[in-house]
């Protein structure tokens, strides 16, 4: 058990939609980063968190955004879902720059 | 720019064969972090270990052992005596000191498959 929470385990959703995908780091842990794991593109980043505020970005869609909140637990909102959205989405958190990050279980997500 | 490379897509063994996992890194940063996760087959991504630029002892873990070489950007993987529950795909990752978010850049990871 990593201490990274994320809900929910499973998604099933139509094109179109909108989901929201909630992860709680680590107790004490002040970085969240956001990943997406599909066949073809492996393990991607697409967003980090540092005690509220976004540090950095990559490859993330426009259709997507995230905030983390005071209580430092955060979430990943995905609209205008499309069959390419399918994917496994990790939350990780780390206690310190540098440091290894650890993972949730993810959020499969299916869009039908 | 940092990349990571996993050439190998996937290595079948029998159990008790000793097997070697290979990264090789790019990166201009002087300092950089690399590591090691596997992924079993549940899904979850399980931290091995993680390693920074100036710091090449070679790690020993029960069956597990890295061996880094700056000299050839290698962080090479070996699990000793395999077993069934190695199974799973393996990620060699980099973060590094210019980004300032230090996240984690992802090789494409190595499907081991340890038959009985």
């Amino acid at each position: 058990d990593s201490g990274v929470t994320q809900t929910p385990k499973h998604l099933i959703t139509a094109t179109g939609q909108r989901v929201t995908l909630r992860c709680s780091p680590r107790s004490g842990d002040l970085s969240v980063y956001w990943y997406q794991q599909s066949l073809d593109q492996g393990l991607q980043f697409l967003i980090q968190y540092y005690n509220g505020e976004e540090r950095a970005k990559g490859n993330i869609l426009e259709r997507f955004s995230a905030q983390q909140f005071p209580d430092l637990h955060s979430e990943l909102n995905l609209s205008s879902l499309e069959l390419g959205d399918s994917a496994l989405y990790f939350c990780a958190s780390s206690v310190v720059t540098g440091g290894e990050l650890f993972f949730g279980e993810g959020s499969r997500l299916t869009v039908l | 720019a940092q990349k990571v490379t996993q050439a190998q897509t996937e290595i079948s063994v029998v159990e008790k064969e000793d097997v070697t996992l290979d990264c090789v890194y790019e990166t201009r940063d002087t300092t950089y972090y690399l590591f090691w996760y596997k992924q079993p087959p549940s899904g979850e991504l399980v931290f091995l270990i993680r390693r920074n630029s100036f710091d090449e002892q070679n790690e020993i873990s029960g069956r597990y052992s890295w061996n880094f070489q700056k000299s050839t950007s290698s962080f090479n993987f070996t699990i000793t005596a395999s077993q069934v529950v190695d199974s799973a795909v393996y990620f060699c990752a980099l973060s590094g000191e210019m980004d300032s978010s230090y996240k984690l850049i992802f090789g494409s990871g190595t499907r081991l498959l340890v038959r009985p």
